[in-house]
C-alpha cells in the first residue's frame, strides 16, 4: 500500500489560507488521493478526492502535480472550527482499502 | 442526511468479557469497514467487507476478534475474550465500490468508545 507522509502539526490564524502537503512517492497508477477531517470524539469526515490536476468543492481544493507523488489540500480562509486532524489517504480501488496515516493536526488561532 | 449508526456509543466492561459492537451502514452502500483508533497507533484498518463478503481482515487479531455481516443492514465486530489492550475507539464506515472502480469516500459513524478494565 502507498505510504503517505504529512507534517505532524500546523498552526494558522483565522482568515488565512492553509495548505497541507502530503507525500506519496509510491502511489500506484490506479490509486486515488482522498482527504479526511476528524474532530475530537467524531469519526473522520470526507473532504475531497482527486486523481490528477486540480479538484475544487465548496470546502477545499486539492492540487495534484503531474507525477502524482504529492498532493496539497488547500483550505481557503480558515476559521476556528477548522481546527482538526487532517488525513491524506492513497488507494481505494479494487480490493485495496484506504489506509490512514498519522495525519496533520491543524490549530487555528483567533 | 444518511448516517452510519454505531451502537453502543460507550462500553465499559471487565477483562475476559465478550464485547459486541454493531454498525448499521448507509442504505445502498455495499462496502463496510471496521477501524480502531488509539493515541499510540492512530487509525488502524481491522477488516472490510464488500457485498457482505470479507475482503480483508488481515488487520484483525484472529484469535479473539471476529467480524460478520449477518445481513446488508448490520455489521458486527466481536471481541472474546476482551483484554485491556483492546481499549480504543472502534469506527465503522460504509461506502460503495466495485472491483474495477474507485471505492467511493467512506462515511464514518461516531464510533464505540471501549474500555476494558
Amino acid at each position: 500500500l502507498a505510504k503517505t507522509t504529512q507534517p505532524i502539526s500546523m498552526d494558522s490564524y483565522e482568515g488565512q489560507e492553509v495548505n497541507i502537503t502530503c507525500s506519496h512517492n509510491n502511489i500506484a497508477t490506479n490509486d486515488y488521493i482522498t482527504w479526511y477531517q476528524q474532530f475530537p470524539s467524531q469519526g473522520p469526515r470526507f473532504i475531497i478526492q482527486g486523481y490528477k490536476t486540480k479538484v475544487t468543492n465548496e470546502v477545499a481544493s486539492l492540487f495534484i502535480p503531474a507525477d502524482r507523488k504529492s498532493s496539497t489540500l488547500s483550505l481557503p480562509r480558515v476559521s476556528l472550527s477548522d481546527t482538526a486532524v487532517y488525513y491524506c489517504l492513497v488507494g481505494g480501488t479494487g480490493r485495496r482499502a484506504l489506509t490512514f496515516g498519522s495525519g496533520t493536526r491543524l490549530q487555528v488561532q483567533p | 442526511d444518511a448516517r452510519v449508526t454505531q451502537t453502543p456509543r460507550h462500553k465499559v466492561t471487565e477483562m475476559g468479557q465478550e464485547v459486541t459492537m454493531r454498525c448499521q451502514p448507509i442504505l445502498g452502500h455495499n462496502t463496510v469497514f471496521w477501524y480502531r483508533q488509539t493515541m499510540m497507533q492512530g487509525l488502524e484498518l481491522l477488516a472490510y467487507f464488500r457485498n457482505r463478503a470479507p475482503l480483508d481482515d488481515s488487520g484483525m487479531p484472529k484469535d479473539r476478534f471476529s467480524a460478520e455481516m449477518p445481513d446488508a443492514t448490520l455489521a458486527t465486530l466481536k471481541i472474546q475474550p476482551s483484554e485491556p489492550r483492546d481499549s480504543a475507539v472502534y469506527f465503522c464506515a460504509s461506502g460503495f465500490g466495485s472491483e474495477e472502480g474507485v471505492l467511493q469516500p467512506q462515511h464514518f459513524g461516531d464510533g464505540t468508545r471501549l474500555s476494558i478494565l
